[in-house]
């Protein structure tokens, strides 16, 4: 299984919106209601951000959404935050592969 | 407050071995399936091997299969990942993390993890 494919970059300005792509294929993120997002600082514990395509933990705020179309799946951050520079990862469940947990590459958000 | 705390890492030789461990705290460890996640500094994260609640159900990433052992122990409520035969590809920070989801597809929390540094 090969990793997801994350633009290696976004920024944007306090207040903006950045949207971060993963790029899969019909075998992970087209299949499979299973995609999550995650937000890693340096030197911190990696946070759920979004599940299941679309869901919001408790605690997360609001400016953050997910949604899928076709094999690529999308994080939105709205009304960018100091505190969201960080990076990104988006991951794809793929039961019965050899690996059923396939990250993507990685998209460090500046902002 | 739920907490993950992994310990263990270290340098070590190529081939060598080394135990990584993770204690869990604020929930019911025996409930879920735990996985190890590794991410090799300054790149993206790569799941290495999941273990299900009972320890009935274990799978490794192809990478380590073979080389890797994941356990745990529900009396102490903690998570384990015996190393064997390292090499440099498997320097990284290692974290673990509970498996959520039906299908089991999410990690939630995680640990800070703990580095591991393949190194003659």
């Amino acid at each position: 299984q090969s990793a997801l494919t994350q633009p290696p970059s976004a920024s944007g300005s306090p207040g903006q919106s950045v949207t971060i792509s993963c790029t899969g294929t019909s075998s992970d993120i087209g299949a499979y209601n299973s995609v999550s997002w995650y937000q890693k600082h340096p030197g911190r514990a990696p946070k759920l951000m979004i599940y299941e395509v679309t869901k919001r933990p408790s605690g997360v705020p609001d400016r953050f959404s997910g949604s899928r179309s076709g094999s690529t799946a999308s994080l939105t951050v709205s009304g960018l935050q100091a505190e969201d520079e960080a990076d990104y990862f988006c991951s794809s469940y793929v039961p019965g592969s050899s690996s059923p947990y396939v990250f993507g590459t990685g998209t460090r958000v500046t902002v | 407050e739920m907490q993950l705390e992994e310990s263990g890492g270290g340098q070590v030789k190529p081939g060598g071995s080394l135990r990584l461990s993770c204690v869990v705290s604020g929930f019911t460890f025996s409930d879920y399936t735990m996985t190890w996640v590794r991410q090799v500094p300054g790149k993206g994260l790569e799941w290495v091997s999941s273990i299900s609640s009972n320890s009935n159900y274990i799978d490794y990433a192809d990478s380590v299969k073979g080389r890797f052992a994941i356990s745990r122990d529900n009396t102490k409520k903690s998570l384990y990942l015996h190393m064997s035969n390292v090499s440099a590809e498997d320097t990284a920070v290692y974290f673990c993390a509970r498996v959520r989801g039906i299908p089991q597809s999410w990690f939630d929390p995680w640990g800070q993890g703990t580095l591991v540094t393949v190194s003659s």
